[in-house]
């Protein structure tokens, strides 16, 4: 089975930059990704790690070390419209993508 | 290109009634996957296709729970004998397969079970 796990809620301020981290545990491992998920919204796409190292897509980066089943989102220049959930899920080989329960973010002014 | 497409938007039943919930995914898209989400969580897995293939579903999911995608194109998911437990935001996605694949997730259908 799998097992991640996410800080449940974060605040930060407008034009700083925010951090959010995911650890892991499973077999198999086959990419981790990241999404976000506005209130009443659908989960949309932000990133994927597979290797080791950091992705950087503007404003977003991720990071992955599988050795320590670690992963993280850093967002850089924030936005109010940054506010919602972020969230971590794994993929094992031959298996559907598992979600963490999201970290809920929120950027005040 | 319309996107991943699920109706109805709301639902609400009463405990003991059945009720089915549609997703048309991207038209390219062979896989298909059908999640359930709860205020405060992250998606939680029920099952996926490839192609009309259905090749997993989750352990957690009852017998009451039945998924279908009769020729590959648009899936069907049945919940008979609703409770009030079962309420929650059923999501569909789909993707294009890979190890990289991105998932494409519907707007959703909330289900209210009084």
């Amino acid at each position: 089975g799998q097992n991640i796990d996410q800080p449940t809620e974060m605040t930060a301020t407008e034009g700083a930059i925010v951090q959010i981290n995911c650890t892991y545990q499973t077999s198999g491992f086959n990419g981790l990704f990241w999404y976000q998920q506005h209130a009443g919204e659908a989960p949309t796409f932000l990133s994927y790690n597979v290797l080791d190292g950091l992705e950087e897509k503007g404003r977003f980066s991720s990071f992955l070390s599988r050795s320590k089943g670690y992963s993280y989102l850093l967002l850089k220049e924030l936005q109010m419209k940054d506010s919602a959930s972020y969230l971590c899920a794994v993929r094992q080989a031959g298996t559907a993508l598992i979600f963490g329960k999201g970290t809920t973010l929120s950027v005040s002014s | 290109d319309t996107g991943v497409s699920q109706n109805p938007r709301h639902k609400i039943t009463k405990r003991g009634q059945n009720v089915t919930f549609r997703c048309d995914p991207i038209s390219e898209h062979n896989r298909l996957y059908w999640y359930r989400q709860t205020l405060g969580q992250g998606p939680e897995f029920l099952t996926y296709f490839q192609n009309e293939a259905q090749l997993e579903k989750s352990r957690l999911l009852s017998d009451r729970f039945s998924a279908e995608r009769p020729k590959g194109s648009f899936s069907t998911l049945e919940i008979q004998r609703t409770e009030q437990g079962d309420s929650a935001m059923y999501l569909c996605a789909s993707s294009g397969g890979g190890a990289n694949e991105k998932l494409f997730f519907g707007s959703g259908t909330q289900l209210s079970v009084l």
